[in-house]
């Protein structure tokens, strides 16, 4: 089955403690996205990548960081995790974003962190 | 960054009735895409518009590609619980550097038993 396929699904920390949140698509799309939702934001951009080895800042990069060492997996990292960054976190992928009828996302089914 | 303003934000509805929502935005884009979040999921796409003035449909929904190019609008007729859910608008301009989908606020659509 195609997918986007985000882990863990649920995370309680603690403000400092580094943590990823691993993502993985089975597509074999080019482009991949992280979006955080909070509650009357919608979904905002965190860092998207067109292809390994390319990755760029969404609209909210402060205190996250990625990778794109494979064309499946795009982890996200907090490298010192903040109250502020409890969120909904979703990994998406899509198989070109630039051209028209192949920018649909498919998204994964969410990642839900608290930071205490 | 940029952020389209969808409205209404919230709606409380009884099964069987029409609903109507939109996304405005500030500068031009030329494809839409509507999503919609069931609880505790990922967004999924209903309806994907690609051309001013688009009117396509996808069962009960039908959705309209304004003629501005700012604007997107969602119908659904007769509501059913399962249409329970946040439904969100995105928008994109092709545009060489520039691959990223902007998405709505979101519309929270609650079915009153």
């Amino acid at each position: 089955e195609a997918q986007v396929t985000q882990n863990p699904r649920y995370l309680i920390t603690v403000t400092g403690k580094k943590l990823t949140v691993t993502c993985s698509q089975n597509m074999n799309h080019e482009y991949m996205s992280w979006y955080r939702q909070d509650p009357g934001l919608g979904l905002r951009q965190i860092y998207y990548s067109m292809n390994v080895e390319v990755t760029d800042k969404g609209d909210v990069p402060e205190g996250y960081k990625v990778s794109r060492k494979e064309k499946r997996n795009f982890p996200l990292i907090l490298e010192s995790p903040s109250p502020n960054q409890t969120s909904l976190y979703f990994c998406a992928s899509s198989s070109h974003l630039g051209l028209p009828g192949a920018n649909v996302l498919t998204f994964g089914a969410g990642s839900r962190l608290t930071v205490l | 960054g940029q952020q389209l303003n969808q409205s209404p934000q919230s709606m409380f509805i009884q099964e069987g009735e029409d609903v109507s929502m939109n996304c405005t935005s500030s500068s031009i884009f030329n494809t839409w895409l509507w999503y919609k979040q069931d609880p505790g999921e990922g967004p999924v796409l209903l309806i994907a518009l690609y051309k001013a003035g688009e009117l396509t449909s996808n069962g009960r929904l039908t959705a309209q590609f304004g003629i501005t190019r700012k604007d997107s609008f969602l119908n659904i007729s007769a509501s059913i619980p399962s249409d329970v859910g946040i439904y969100f608008c995105a928008g994109q301009l092709f545009r060489l550097g520039n691959e990223k989908l902007t998405f709505g606020t979101g519309t929270r659509l609650t079915i009153i038993p």
